[in-house]
C-alpha cells in the first residue's frame, strides 16, 4: 500500500473557524491532489501540487487553498469553514510520472455545524 | 475541458451472476487513462483496472473487464461471477494527458444480492 496518511481523520468545527487538513506521504511521489466527494457528485478535484511550492486548481476550489512546502506534506486549509464544506476529503498521489494510477488516503470526515 | 458521466446510480446483481457498470466520457486528448475505482463501505479508494487509449485490447483483471469503445467514448465495466464482497461504490476516472488532472464521475452503488 501506498504510504499516504491524512489528519484528522474526523472534525467537527464551527462557520467561520479556520481549519487544516494535513496529507502525508512517503513515497516521494511528485503529484497530490485533494478531493473532496459528496453524495451525488462523486469525486471532485479541490487543489493539486506538481512540486514543491508548485500547485493549481481544481473545478471547486473556491473557499479552500493549499501548501506544499516539502513533498511528503500537502495541506488543505479552509479559511473560515461554511456548512457547504462539510463533506469527505481525500488526499491522493500518483499520476503518469509513476504508474498512472492515483493512489488514496483514508479520507478525513469534517462537518461544519 | 474533461467530463466522465456515470448514468446509472445504483445497480442490483444476484451473486454469481455478471453486472455491467456504465461509463462515458469526453476529452479532446487523444493520449488519456481510464480507471475504474471501488469504494467499499471501508471508504477506502482501491483501484480495479486501468485502461490506457492507445491499447486496443480491453483490460481485464481476474473477474474485472472493460469494454473500451474509443470512438463512442464509453468504457463500461463487467463484473463476472458476482461476490458479496464486490458491494461497494464504483467510480469511473479520467486523466487526460497534460493535465494531470483526474476526472471522476458521480459513481454507482453496486448492490449484491445473496
Amino acid at each position: 500500500d501506498a504510504g499516504i496518511t491524512q489528519s484528522p481523520r474526523h472534525k467537527v468545527t464551527e462557520t467561520g473557524t479556520p481549519v487544516t487538513l494535513r496529507c502525508h506521504q512517503t513515497e516521494n511521489h511528485r503529484y497530490m491532489y485533494w478531493y473532496r466527494q459528496d453524495p451525488g457528485h462523486g469525486l471532485r478535484l479541490i487543489h493539486y501540487s506538481y512540486g514543491v511550492k508548485d500547485t493549481d486548481k481544481g473545478e471547486v476550489s473556491d473557499g479552500y487553498s493549499v501548501s506544499r512546502s516539502k513533498t511528503e506534506d500537502f495541506l488543505l486549509t479552509l479559511e473560515s469553514a461554511t456548512s457547504s464544506q462539510t463533506s469527505v476529503y481525500f488526499c491522493a498521489i500518483g499520476g503518469r510520472a509513476n504508474t498512472g494510477e492515483l493512489f488514496f488516503g483514508e479520507g478525513s470526515r469534517l462537518t461544519v455545524l | 475541458a474533461q467530463t466522465v458521466t456515470q448514468s446509472q446510480p445504483e445497480m442490483s446483481v444476484q451473486e454469481a451472476e455478471t453486472v455491467t457498470l456504465s461509463c462515458t466520457y469526453d476529452t479532446s486528448e487523444s493520449d488519456y487513462y481510464l480507471f475504474w475505482y471501488k469504494q467499499p463501505p471501508s471508504r477506502q479508494m482501491i483501484l480495479v483496472i486501468r485502461q490506457e487509449a492507445y491499447k486496443q485490447q480491453n483490460a481485464t483483471e481476474n473477474r474485472f473487464s472493460v469494454n473500451f469503445q474509443k470512438a463512442a467514448k464509453s468504457f463500461s465495466l463487467k463484473i463476472s461471477d458476482s461476490q458479496l464482497g464486490d458491494a461497494a461504490m464504483y467510480f469511473c476516472a479520467l486523466e487526460a494527458s497534460g493535465t494531470y488532472k483526474y476526472i471522476f464521475g458521480t459513481g454507482t452503488r453496486l448492490k449484491v444480492l445473496a
